[in-house]
């Protein structure tokens, strides 16, 4: 299959502070790649989807402001979690999805975010 | 809306013994069904893909299976072992990529 990077693994900011979150895909070219979160002992919730050269689309209930996706390239995706607050602290996961006509999503390993 | 289920939440076993994993979803219009196994504190580690018009897929000791027209799917594991211990998941596609992912079954296979 292909594969999907995601770094960092696991990131610990303070309240206050921003970090980035990077996905890439490494074999393919991915247009579309999508943002989910994960809350402890919950399932995985799409947040956004992120569209190569255009602005993402955010789920309802997800503050595009608090959290800016970037897709500059069809390799990369960001994930910028801004002024970041404990309830903030989650599992961010992303996925691509490879648009030469194989049927599903890859996903990353995701990233630990804790905000202290 | 699509929503995806999974029962049980949680299911403990001893080793050795053959399992059965549920899930159903409320919208049948699906492109794919996904399996996917997630350790704790870990990513997704994907299992089994079934598209819309296959009836059940295979791999080693797994076997998943899906009713589309009854909004089910199952994941069989035969002969568990202490290291299937996880959660397991699965996430619908319903032709978007967009997944929408079950609440998971936790998985403890006991020595």
């Amino acid at each position: 299959g292909a594969v999907v990077s995601q770094h960092p693994s696991r990131v610990i900011c303070k309240s206050g502070t921003s970090v980035k979150i990077e996905c890439r895909s490494l074999d393919f070219q991915a247009t579309t790649m999508f943002w989910y979160r994960q809350f402890p002992k919950q399932s995985l919730m799409l947040m956004a989807t992120s569209n190569e050269g255009s602005k993402a689309t955010y789920e309802q209930g997800v503050e595009k402001d608090k959290f800016l996706i970037n897709h500059a390239s069809l390799t990369l995706s960001t994930l910028t979690v801004t002024s970041a607050h404990p309830e903030d602290s989650s599992f961010y996961i992303c996925s691509a999805r490879d648009p030469t006509g194989r049927t599903e999503a890859f996903f990353g390993q995701g990233t630990r975010l804790t905000v202290v | 809306k699509q929503e995806v289920t999974q029962i049980p939440a949680a299911l403990s076993v001893p080793e050795g013994e053959n399992l059965v994993l549920n899930c159903s979803f409320t919208d049948s219009a699906i492109y794919n069904l996904q399996w996917f196994r997630q350790d704790p504190g870990k990513g997704l580690t994907s299992l089994l893909l079934i598209q819309s018009s296959q009836r059940e897929q295979t791999s080693g000791r797994l076997n998943a299976s899906l009713d589309k027209s009854s909004g089910r799917s199952t994941l069989y594991i035969a002969a568990s072992q202490p290291g299937d211990s996880a959660t397991y998941l699965c996430a619908v596609n319903s032709g978007t990529y967009k997944y929408i992912f079950g609440t998971g079954t936790r998985l403890k296979v006991l020595a």
